[in-house]
């Protein structure tokens, strides 16, 4: 069963066109985070949540937003989505103690058009 | 410099030798490193974590970390076609907000 949901799979949204990417996790984990990978490129850390504490990326732009309205669900918010933009976007939940690493979910391919 | 860093690659390696992947990292108060396997188009799945010098063994994939040079490997025995695909290595930083770090990953190709 799938232990952290990324939805949709696949987005395709018009250029300057706010989209929001979504993220569920059944593991009741207390951090969450938002990756952004792009073609044969690590994943890069946008920001993440520790409980409802919010962690920015210093490189993160504003353009990139994000919502943590409980401890399920995580949102990435990208306000006006430009070419530069279209990636891989990678959810991940992990414990703060004990085993700690990261749990991902499947992705979500955003394409910018 | 980088946090975490690996030769991209690609790695070769004939089917049934040993592969023998890197990484160093920057965050000497770093405790907690992985290993992920990547493969084209998907997200990556943990294969090995280590917390403690020296070696860690779950089946065909050793890992080997070395704190005082910073130092991580993955060594994956009787290598197969199958395990063509990038590996990440990451680490899990020190402090209070303990994010985890991707190398680029190095892209491992298993030659049949």
């Amino acid at each position: 069963d799938a232990m952290v949901i990324q939805n949709p799979r696949y987005q395709v949204t018009q250029f300057g066109k706010p989209v929001t990417l979504s993220c569920s996790q059944t593991l009741n984990h207390n951090v969450m985070y938002w990756y952004q990978q792009k073609s044969s490129q690590a994943p890069k850390l946008l920001f993440h949540y520790y409980d409802k504490d919010f962690n920015n990326e210093a490189d993160t732009p504003d353009n990139f937003q994000s919502r943590r309205p409980n401890t399920s669900f995580c949102f990435l918010d990208i306000r006006s989505p430009g070419l530069g933009d279209a990636a891989m976007y990678l959810c991940a939940t992990s414990r703060d103690t004990g085993i700690t690493e990261a749990f991902f979910g499947q992705g979500t391919r955003l394409t910018v058009v | 410099q980088k946090e975490v860093e690996q030769n991209s690659g690609p790695l070769s390696v004939p089917e049934g030798a040993i592969a023998s992947l890197n990484c160093t990292y920057s965050d000497r108060g770093s405790q907690s490193f992985f290993w992920y396997r990547q493969y084209s188009g998907k997200s990556p799945e943990l294969i090995m974590f280590i917390y403690s010098n020296g070696d860690k063994e779950d089946g065909r994939f050793t890992a080997q970390l070395n704190k005082a040079s910073q130092y991580v490997s993955l060594l994956i025995r009787d290598s197969q076609p199958s395990d063509s695909a990038t590996y990440l290595c990451a680490v899990r930083s020190s402090g209070g907000y303990q994010k985890v770090t991707f190398g680029i990953g190095t892209k491992l190709q298993v030659i049949p």
